[in-house]
């Protein structure tokens, strides 16, 4: 079955920029998207075909996917951003979700 | 706007039925567009897709749950179901419902979740 692999855990500093990769195999030729979820809460859209962002969602969050990775940027980051980050993407009809990743704003 | 609000049973026996529920108000789940989705969670892990089905009633599993997976769709009601047969301790999670846009090819709408936990 496909899988997609996230590093557990990102850290940054407070108005740096935060990556989280995504790696899957032929990522590049599937559409990419990144949810967030804070503790407690359900999870919410930031990313979708790659890199586009749904209304709401600041223009701090930008994606890239190519290749066997997908990338989701946070530019200026922020307290409020400390969250769990999953990608997700479709395969044979079913859709696959990253293990996470939790980004945490030192 | 279009809102999800999951029910169901919080806690279910082993080898029984896990069923839950979600509501959709504020517009139709007949609009083409759209299917609808059950995701779930269990406690300090990540998400799991599970299922989905469109207004007209043909479901997808994922393959891993298929055999015991069940998505139903009342459009009269404006709500879909799941049902989850023979569950042990590790079906124990936080079951959401979601609206897939396939416009937008994403989980664009969750509902709030609802915890089912398996235990005797």
């Amino acid at each position: 079955s496909y899988e997609l692999t996230q590093p557990p855990s990102v850290s940054v500093s407070p108005g740096q920029t935060a990556t989280i990769t995504c790696s899957g195999d032929k990522l590049g030729t599937k559409n990419c998207c990144w949810y967030q979820q804070r503790p407690g809460q359900s999870p919410v859209l930031v990313i979708y075909k790659d890199n586009k962002r749904p209304s709401g969602i600041p223009e701090r969050f930008s994606g890239s996917n190519s290749g066997n990775t997908a990338t989701l940027t946070i530019s200026g980051t922020q307290s409020f951003d400390e969250a769990d980050y999953y990608c997700q993407a479709w395969d044979n009809s079913a859709a696959v979700f990253g293990g996470g990743t939790t980004l945490t704003v030192l | 706007q279009l809102q999800l609000q999951e029910s169901g049973s919080g806690l279910v026996k082993p080898s029984q039925t896990l069923s839950v529920t979600c509501a959709v108000s504020g517009g139709s789940m007949s609009s083409g567009s759209y299917s609808w989705s059950w995701i779930r969670q269990p406690p300090g892990k990540g998400l799991e897709w599970i299922g989905y089905i469109y207004h007209t009633g043909n479901p997808y599993y994922n393959p891993s749950l298929r055999s015991r997976v069940t998505i139903s769709v009342d459009t009269s009601k404006n709500q879909f179901s799941l049902k989850l047969s023979s569950v042990t301790a590790a079906d124990t999670a936080v079951y959401f419902c979601a609206n897939y846009d396939n416009k937008s090819g994403s989980f664009d709408l969750w509902g709030q979740g609802t915890m089912v936990t398996v235990s005797s």
